[in-house]
């Protein structure tokens, strides 16, 4: 079975400041892999997916992620971070598998200094 | 309309009432998901339907019964339900389900904040 590791459960980053947030996942095949965003009291917005081709994937917001397969990882990032991006980010690996489950890590929460 | 709705966006029952969940998606996906978003633990994914037919039921007990009239309703009926049910129910779509493709990325709705008293 899958799992999804988000190693850090809070982040504050001051405005302007690079984000970085890990994802570690374990999957036997290809992994099809996501990362959300989720602001307070709101459902899920994807950021951008990972299925194949190009290992660094850009995403909406200015967001992007890079597969590496040796580390078994899919780092979110961003240059420069704004205030309205303060939300909690999830990472997914999806089984691709019939009925498709999608397995999350617990979240990685992000607080914006001014 | 556009994306995935869901009513109502709160809700508080008693344990002895009988509530329904709705989820609506304007767009045109052949699957839809109900989650459970608990505090402190990951998404759990409760039920999957593909083309109104359930295709994944994750040992979710009966008091949750889901309902999936057509493509782009789906209902989430509760009954009897305890007070640590009490969470936030995601429900997402998906073009397709079991396809291993990029019509399977989940798009989700806002989510009904349940509290069982």
């Amino acid at each position: 079975a899958q799992s999804v590791t988000q190693p850090d459960i809070h982040i504050t980053v001051s405005e302007g400041a690079s984000l970085e947030l890990r994802c570690n996942y374990s999957y036997g095949a290809t992994p099809y892999l996501f990362w959300y965003v989720q602001s307070p009291g709101q459902g899920l917005q994807l950021l951008l997916k990972y299925f194949s081709g190009d290992t660094l994937v850009q995403g909406i917001k200015g967001f992007e992620a890079e597969f590496k397969r040796s580390q078994s990882s899919f780092n979110l990032r961003k240059p420069s971070v704004h205030w309205s991006d303060a939300a909690e980010y999830f990472c997914a690996v999806g089984a691709g598998a019939a009925g498709n489950k999608l397995t999350f890590g617990g979240g990685t929460r992000v607080l914006v200094k001014p | 309309e556009t994306g995935v709705t869901q009513t109502p966006r709160h809700l508080v029952m008693g344990m002895t009432n009988k509530k329904s969940l709705k989820c609506e998606q304007h767009l045109g996906h052949n699957a839809m998901y109900w989650y459970k978003q608990s505090a402190k633990k990951p998404l759990e994914l409760m039920f999957v339907y593909s083309l109104e037919e359930r295709v994944e039921n994750n040992s979710v007990p009966s008091r949750f019964s889901p309902e999936c009239p057509n493509s782009s309703h789906l209902f989430l009926h509760l009954h009897t339900l305890q007070p640590e049910d009490s969470a936030l129910y995601l429900c997402a779509s998906s073009q397709e389900a079991g396809t291993s493709g990029p019509e399977e990325t989940q798009y989700f709705g806002p989510g009904t904040r349940l509290l069982v008293l």
